[in-house]
């Protein structure tokens, strides 16, 4: 997970409540992604985003917004916490043309 | 519509066996094949990766056999080590945004 870190790491709402989840970089890369993972699933990509200002929607985007203000930090928002919305949030990053993608260590949510 | 298909869901070896892990796609518009490990409480790491022109990938205990035409990959662990318990995951993508589409994941147990 070097250079990539993701706040908070553990989370409560209630339902109905909202909160940003936090993703920073360190490494200068031009693509980031948010992916939820849930149990027998796999991840699931909610956004992705190409470069600064730009976002587009994954396979599973409703209930959540995006924001890429700048190169490093790429945040999750969840506007009203449904419990749907439990699940472990994985960010990541790729160098433009390159084809790995480094996931950052995740935050556990549970909305009650 | 689940894209990547893996089988098996879990899989307990004793150390020194051989771990198999399969998977099996649909897109074939996808053109690079990753696998993930993952332990508890961490993001997925990339532990070998293939694209569809060679049929064979090897690094250390680890290789990837592909079958273009059956659109099929699978991951061989030799030599499995009780420290390769683990969540292992098949993924895979196309060209542009690159993000990726996860196989369900295969929970692999090596007993010593």
């Amino acid at each position: 997970n070097a250079g990539v870190t993701q706040t908070p790491k553990f989370q409560v709402l209630k339902t109905g409540q909202s909160m940003t989840l936090q993703c920073a970089q360190d490494m200068n890369h031009n693509s980031m992604y948010w992916y939820r993972q849930d149990p027998g699933m796999g991840l699931r990509l909610i956004y992705y985003s190409a470069s600064e200002g730009t976002t587009d929607k994954g396979e599973v985007p409703n209930g959540y917004n995006v924001s890429r203000l700048n190169k490093r930090e790429f945040s999750l928002r969840l506007e009203s916490a449904a419990p749907s919305q439990t699940s472990v949030y994985f960010c990541a990053m790729r160098t433009g043309g390159a084809d790995t993608q480094y996931f950052g260590p995740g935050t556990r949510l549970t909305v009650l | 519509q689940q894209q990547v298909k893996q089988s098996p869901q879990s899989l307990i070896v004793q150390k020194g066996g051989i771990s198999i892990i399969n998977c099996a796609y649909e897109n074939t518009a996808f053109d690079y094949f990753p696998w993930y490990q993952q332990f508890p409480g961490k993001g997925p790491a990339l532990l070998i990766a293939i694209r569809p022109d060679v049929s064979e990938k090897k690094e250390g205990r680890f290789t990837i056999s592909f079958n273009k035409s059956a659109k099929q990959f699978s991951l061989h662990i030799m030599d499995s080590q009780p420290g390769d318990s683990a969540t292992y995951f098949c993924a895979a993508s196309t060209a542009g945004r690159r993000a990726l589409t996860f196989g369900s994941g295969t929970r692999l147990q090596v007993q010593p």
